[in-house]
């Protein structure tokens, strides 16, 4: 069974700050992790994958996150926060294959103060 | 390119009807899933369609069923809904073999009343 757990529901940060979102993950078999992004009344934006290879994956926007398998964790960062960064965030998981449902977190809502 | 359509946008219904949900994937996509998303939570995976037959299921009772179409397009029928169906339903699209790279579309806001 793969479970996810986001930890912090509502995150806030200043404009120009670092941005830290945290996951960590369950899994019986070796993962894919996603990031995703949602804007209000939208879909599900990819940001980011881990699938195989490098362990510090870089996605859209500026988005990196790191998988580390001995903490299972894969926190989303990014350096400079935005004002356009204001959005849910889900962390998701899915056995490694190609055709696998995904598990996911249940948000983290990221707001930016001016 | 279009991305993953889904229609319609937005649904009302009453307890007890049906409702059937629409969804084109991406182009060259041939794996389509769906997801129910309540308010404020993530989302929850209900069924996945390839070559036409259901290949994997989430904790969804009977009500909840699908088909695939030859072009891969996908429909989700919900029956005898209850109040508790309302959320937002999204499908999401993929290719067998691209390592369960899934792009959504915008969803379905279905409200029970």
């Amino acid at each position: 069974a793969q479970s996810v757990t986001q930890l912090g529901s509502h995150v806030s940060v200043s404009e120009g700050a670092l941005v830290l979102l945290r996951c960590n993950y369950s899994s019986s078999v070796p993962p894919y992790l996603f990031w995703y992004v949602q804007y209000p009344n939208q879909g599900l934006q990819l940001l980011l994958k881990y699938t195989t290879g490098a362990t510090l994956v870089k996605g859209i926007n500026g988005f990196e996150a790191e998988f580390k398998k001995s903490e299972t964790s894969f926190h989303l960062t990014k350096p400079s926060a935005h004002m356009s960064d204001a959005a849910e965030y889900f962390c998701a998981v899915s056995e490694g294959s190609s055709a696998s449902k995904i598990i996911f977190g249940s948000g983290t809502r990221l707001s930016i103060r001016p | 390119d279009a991305g993953v359509t889904q229609s319609p946008t937005h649904l009302i219904k009453t307890r007890g009807q049906q409702v059937t949900l629409r969804c084109s994937p991406k182009s060259g996509h041939d794996t389509v899933s769906w997801y129910q998303q309540a308010l404020g939570q993530g989302p929850q995976f209900i069924f996945q369609y390839y070559e036409e037959e259901e290949r994997q299921r989430g904790n969804f009772p009977d009500r909840f069923s699908g088909h695939q179409f030859p072009n891969y397009s996908s429909e989700l029928n919900v029956n005898a809904l209850l109040l508790g169906d309302s959320a937002l339903y999204l499908c999401a699209s993929s290719l067998a073999g691209s390592k369960n790279i899934q792009y959504f579309g915008a969803g379905t806001r279905l409200s029970v009343l």
